[in-house]
């Protein structure tokens, strides 16, 4: 059974540039969650989504950066017009349930993303 | 406001010697406490949840402990695989974690 899959590992861009992210979750799991991380620093919440649905954005940065989760194919987080502050470890999690019990969430390998 | 402290920062320990690592924890309506390891360059893995004071959970050397204002992370006779980043989260009311900023543990061999 496969886990979280996320894809690229390492991306690179040049100021201005858009990169585009992308979360498979677990099978069986229909609830995504993106995390950035900067280098000896928590995780930060960014994002919460179900299928076709954005549940909580409260972590997003307002402008440049989205999310979608569409019915068929994987999760993508998009920033537009990357910055060198937008270099960061981007994580993708996901859960069997959203709420209650039992809805530990298991993370993938993560996207390093590198703005020049 | 929720909060998440995780101490200490860094911990190093020889081979052997067991130690704890401490959460604590300030939230409106606790809905869990997550205890994931991170490795250099990996995504967290899930270790524990801990729903109520309390209550006890163990994985191998690992025991993870829980009151009404902190968690402890006991790792007994430590291995150097031990070695990590071990991160404490807490879900609140709502359905969000909140996570501390982990204690990278050492363990020499």
């Amino acid at each position: 059974n496969a886990g979280v899959m996320q894809n690229p590992r390492h991306l690179v861009r040049r100021r201005g540039q858009e990169a585009r992210l992308r979360c498979s979750p677990m099978k069986g799991h229909s609830h995504v969650y993106w995390y950035r991380q900067l280098p000896e620093e928590g995780l930060k919440f960014m994002v919460y989504l179900q299928k076709e649905n954005i549940i909580d954005e409260s972590g997003m940065p307002k402008e440049r950066f989205s999310a979608e989760f569409p019915k068929e194919g994987p999760s993508i987080l998009r920033i537009q017009q990357v910055v060198r502050g937008d270099s960061a470890a981007y994580f993708c999690a996901s859960s069997r349930y959203g709420t209650g019990l039992n809805n530990e969430q298991f993370f993938g390998p993560g996207t390093r993303l590198t703005v020049l | 406001e929720d909060q998440v402290t995780q101490s200490p920062e860094a911990l190093r320990l020889q081979e052997g010697e067991s130690s704890s690592l401490n959460c604590s924890y300030t939230v409106s309506g606790l809905r869990g406490l997550f205890w994931y390891r991170q490795d250099p360059g990996k995504g967290p893995e899930f270790l524990f949840t801990l729903y109520s004071a309390g209550e006890e959970k163990e994985k191998e050397r690992l025991k993870a402990t829980l009151t009404k204002k902190e968690s402890f992370l006991h790792i007994t006779a430590p291995k150097p695989e031990d070695s990590a980043t071990y991160l404490c989260a807490v879900r609140d009311s709502n359905y969000q974690l909140i996570w501390g900023a982990g204690t990278k543990l050492i363990i020499k061999p």
